[in-house]
């Protein structure tokens, strides 16, 4: 089956400590994007990226940074940087041209610094 | 600029009733509209969307939308709401046409479906 797959499902972040989610699909999607979500809270963009080797910064950029050698892989990284990473971060795909289909999300990775 | 309004945090409905959750947009050019759902610790699921055509969209689980161009308008119904439908909501819009092909999302309305 197609789709969207995050991993880990929970993360836990020492002080400090640089940490990579991952984010794989199979859709032969052409863009991909990451979302931070607090409680409570809508999608804030993080990074996203329409091509391979290209990304673009989102809203919330700071403390974060992203890779896309592959067209099925967009991993992030929240640095040490970012203070206050403990957040539910999503990872999503599209086709790109038009996008009438909307975007496909994965199940997302809970971050939480200890 | 692009938008995305979801005036209601929370809607409240005893279950049998029917719903609406309400969403506003502007865009220039015309829109691509899109209903989401979250259930907790979820990724986001598609529930339905609006391209051309017919204003009024069925989507999954009974869930109906409909376009209104003059109120720029997109309002997420359902007749008879189950407890099961409590979840949060995401109202997005794309403009065809624009400079960018990424969706623009609402804060999300939490829908509390009480048996």
């Amino acid at each position: 089956d197609g789709g969207i797959t995050q991993s880990p499902k929970y993360l836990f972040r020492k002080e400090g400590q640089n940490v990579t989610l991952s984010c794989e699909q199979n859709l032969n999607h052409d863009a991909m994007y990451w979302y931070r979500q607090d409680p409570g809270q809508g999608l804030r963009l993080i990074y996203y990226s329409q091509i391979v080797n290209d990304f673009q910064k989102g809203d919330i950029a700071e403390g974060y940074s992203v890779s896309r050698e592959k067209k099925e892989s967009f991993p992030l990284t929240v640095t040490s940087a970012q203070k206050n990473p403990t957040a539910f971060y999503l990872c999503a795909s599209s086709i790109l041209q038009q996008n009438v289909y909307g975007y496909t999300f994965g199940s997302g990775t809970r971050l939480t610094v200890v | 600029a692009q938008s995305v309004a979801q005036p209601e945090d929370q809607v409240n409905v005893a279950e049998g009733n029917p719903l609406t959750v309400k969403c506003t947009y502007s865009v220039s050019g015309n829109p691509y509209l899109f209903w989401y759902v979250q259930y907790p610790n979820r990724g986001l699921q598609f529930l339905l969307k609006y391209i051309t055509g017919d204003n009024l969209v069925k989507g999954s689980y009974g869930f109906e939308a409909e376009f209104n161009k003059s109120q720029t308008s997109f309002h997420l119904k359902k007749p008879s709401a189950l407890v099961s439908d409590s979840a949060l909501y995401f109202c997005a819009v794309r403009s065809y046409g624009g400079a960018t092909n990424k969706l623009i999302f609402g804060t999300g309305t939490l829908l509390a479906v009480q048996p």
